[in-house]
Formats: structure tokens, C-alpha cells, sequence
């Protein structure tokens, strides 16, 4: 299995409180992804990062902020949680983007009440 | 607005029958890749196509890459509940320097005994 680790596994927030996820990697990937996942809806790309300090949005970023100081960590950020961001949320990392394959996170649960 | 939109969203089968899940875009994609997801799990790679009208199979499971590269499909032949699942497809966009990797919204298979 690839060395990918989210933390935490479940969250619960109240609505306007700052939340951190954190994604760590054992494998020295260049690139690392946050995803969110809601039924009916796939995965849609929140941030990505190609490289330590290099992040582009996704899709859905609006209210999201990301982070990369070294190539094992990628932090994602709710700014102000809200009950929209309700969801699960996926970390995955690849060597070579999006022509390689992604080694997913086991997931983490956020719900936000 | 979906880059990559799946059909069917839904599938239930029984077991024996053959499918096919189609995965459609209006833009091009340098790669298309297949995951399957179980529940609590993360996405896990089936296949990876990324040559314009490239065929790849699978046991039981085959893998078209349309011949403009924006579109795929996966055929399941004799289907069996452990192929129940949620199957995605993904695109790779972007030079190779960013490697964004987008998601459809998924297909649903439920294959009864």
C-alpha cells in the first residue's frame, strides 16, 4: 500500500470555526490532491500542489486554502467551516500528475453542525 | 458544470449480464484513467488508457479510449456481485508540469446474485 496518511479520520465543527486536514506521504510524490466527495457528485478537485510551495485551485476552492512547506505534508484549511462543506474528503498523491496513478487516502469524514 | 460526465449514474444488475459505463467530455484528455471505490475506502486505479482509440482488458473488464481522446468506456462481461462498486473515471489535464487530474461524478453498480 502507498504510504499516504490522513489525519483525523472524523471530525465534527461547529459552523465558523477554522478546521485543518492534514495529508501525509511517505513516497517522496511530486504531486498531492485534495478532493472532496458527495453523492451524486464524483470526486471535484478542491487544491492541488505540483511541487513544495506550488498549489493551484480546483474546481470547488471557494472557502479553501492549502498549504505545502515540505513534500511529505499538504494541509488543507477550511477557513470558516460552513454546513456546505459537510462531506469526505480524500488526499491522493501520484509521481508524474495526471497521466499516473493516484494513491488515494483513506478518507476523512467532516461534518460540520 | 462536470468536465467529465459519467452514464449511467446507477446500475443495478444480476449477475451474469454484461454493462457498459460511458464516461464523456467535450474537451480532450492526455490520459484516461478507471477506479473502483468500495465503501470506506479510497479510489483504487483498474486501468490507465492514454493512445486515441486504445483497447485494454481486464479479465472480464474491457477499456475503450475514444479515437479524439475525449471519451472512454468500460465493459463488464458476465458481471458478479464482487464487482459491485462505484466505478470512476478520470482525465489528465494540463502539461505535464501540473498534473491536474479530474474526476467524473461516478457510476453506481449494484450486481444482485
Amino acid at each position: 500500500d502507498a504510504g499516504i496518511t490522513q489525519s483525523p479520520r472524523h471530525k465534527v465543527t461547529e459552523t465558523g470555526t477554522p478546521v485543518t486536514l492534514r495529508c501525509h506521504q511517505t513516497e517522496n510524490h511530486r504531486y498531492m490532491y485534495w478532493y472532496r466527495q458527495d453523492p451524486g457528485h464524483g470526486l471535484r478537485l478542491i487544491h492541488y500542489s505540483y511541487g513544495v510551495k506550488d498549489t493551484d485551485k480546483g474546481e470547488v476552492s471557494d472557502g479553501y486554502s492549502v498549504s505545502r512547506s515540505k513534500t511529505e505534508d499538504f494541509l488543507l484549511t477550511l477557513e470558516s467551516a460552513t454546513s456546505s462543506q459537510t462531506s469526505v474528503y480524500f488526499c491522493a498523491i501520484s509521481a508524474a500528475g495526471g497521466h499516473t496513478e493516484a494513491f488515494f487516502g483513506q478518507g476523512t469524514r467532516l461534518t460540520v453542525v | 458544470t462536470q468536465l467529465l460526465e459519467q452514464s449511467p449514474q446507477f446500475l443495478s444488475i444480476q449477475e451474469g449480464e454484461n454493462l457498459t459505463v460511458y464516461c464523456n467530455s467535450s474537451s480532450v484528455f492526455s490520459s484516461l484513467q478507471w477506479y473502483r471505490q468500495e465503501p470506506g475506502e479510497g479510489p483504487v486505479l483498474l486501468v490507465t488508457v492514454v493512445t486515441g482509440g486504445e483497447v485494454k482488458k481486464l479479465k472480464r473488464l474491457t477499456f475503450q479510449f475514444g479515437d479524439a481522446r475525449k471519451d472512454s468506456s468500460l465493459h463488464i462481461t458476465a458481471a458478479q456481485p464482487g464487482d459491485t462498486g462505484l466505478y470512476l473515471c478520470a482525465g489528465g489535464r494540463g502539461s505535464s508540469n501540473t498534473g491536474k487530474l479530474i474526476f467524473g461524478q461516478g457510476t453506481t453498480l449494484q450486481v444482485k446474485p
